[in-house]
């Protein structure tokens, strides 16, 4: 079935340190949702890519869609403590909205 | 209501027992999805209702998991003769409309956690 994967899957870094996690899914997806979840929180949706190599910035974070829109990537420059949680990309099943969720990819940030 | 709500918020019960989770979705959002998330993965989608009907219950992970949406707003997850592999938050998230339209956003709950002993 619809797999998604991200890398790496724990991420520690020094504040002001720049971060960079990586999804791909074995199917090729209408759009990519990306969540931040914080330690014990809930998922919280931050942005939506539907476009073919689209790149979209929010302040610090750059977001981007493969051209085959079967990749996607979550850049953040100038890592704060604020930006510490799970990062969770998440693509629907083809003609639904059931959301296939990635594994994850956890930062921690040390001041 | 100003976001997705979920209650209770944490649930313990006893293997075997019943359990029921609440989700009070965004006011207006005809799509209601419930998920399972458990220690270090990402939400595993259960059930979907589009209104008052389960769209799509492919998830759910055998005949002892319910839901139902009977006024097409609030829904209850429920589940019979709990087993200590249910224990796991359980997320509800909403979407303005569903059916199959990329680009809605689901927002989330708080998630119910329920434990199992």
């Amino acid at each position: 079935g619809q797999q998604v994967m991200q890398i790496p899957q724990y991420q520690h870094v020094q504040e002001g340190e720049d971060f960079t996690t990586y999804c791909n899914s074995s199917t090729t997806l209408s759009n990519i949702q990306w969540y931040k979840q914080r330690p014990g929180g809930h998922p919280v949706f931050l942005i939506q890519l539907v476009k073919s190599g689209e790149v979209k910035k929010q302040k610090r974070l750059t977001f981007q869609f493969g051209e085959a829109k079967k990749n996607s990537s979550l850049h953040i420059t100038a890592t704060q403590t604020t930006d510490v949680g799970t990062y969770f990309c998440a693509g629907p099943r083809r003609n639904t909205d059931k959301l296939i969720f990635g594994t994850g990819t956890r930062l921690q940030v040390f001041p | 209501g100003a976001g997705v709500s979920q209650t209770p918020s944490n649930k313990v019960t006893e293997k075997g027992k019943y359990v029921e989770l609440r989700c009070d979705p965004i006011s207006g959002h005809t799509a209601l999805y419930w998920y399972r998330q458990s220690l270090g993965q990402g939400p595993e989608f259960l059930i979907y209702f589009q209104g008052t009907g389960a769209a799509d219950d492919s998830g759910l992970p055998n005949d002892r998991f319910f839901a139902v949406r009977p006024e097409g707003s609030v829904s209850t997850l429920k589940i019979q003769r709990t087993e200590r592999g249910d224990s796991a938050v359980y997320l509800c998230a909403s979407s303005l409309n569903g059916q199959g339209r990329v680009t809605d956003t689901q927002y989330f709950g708080p998630g119910t956690r329920l434990t199992v002993l």
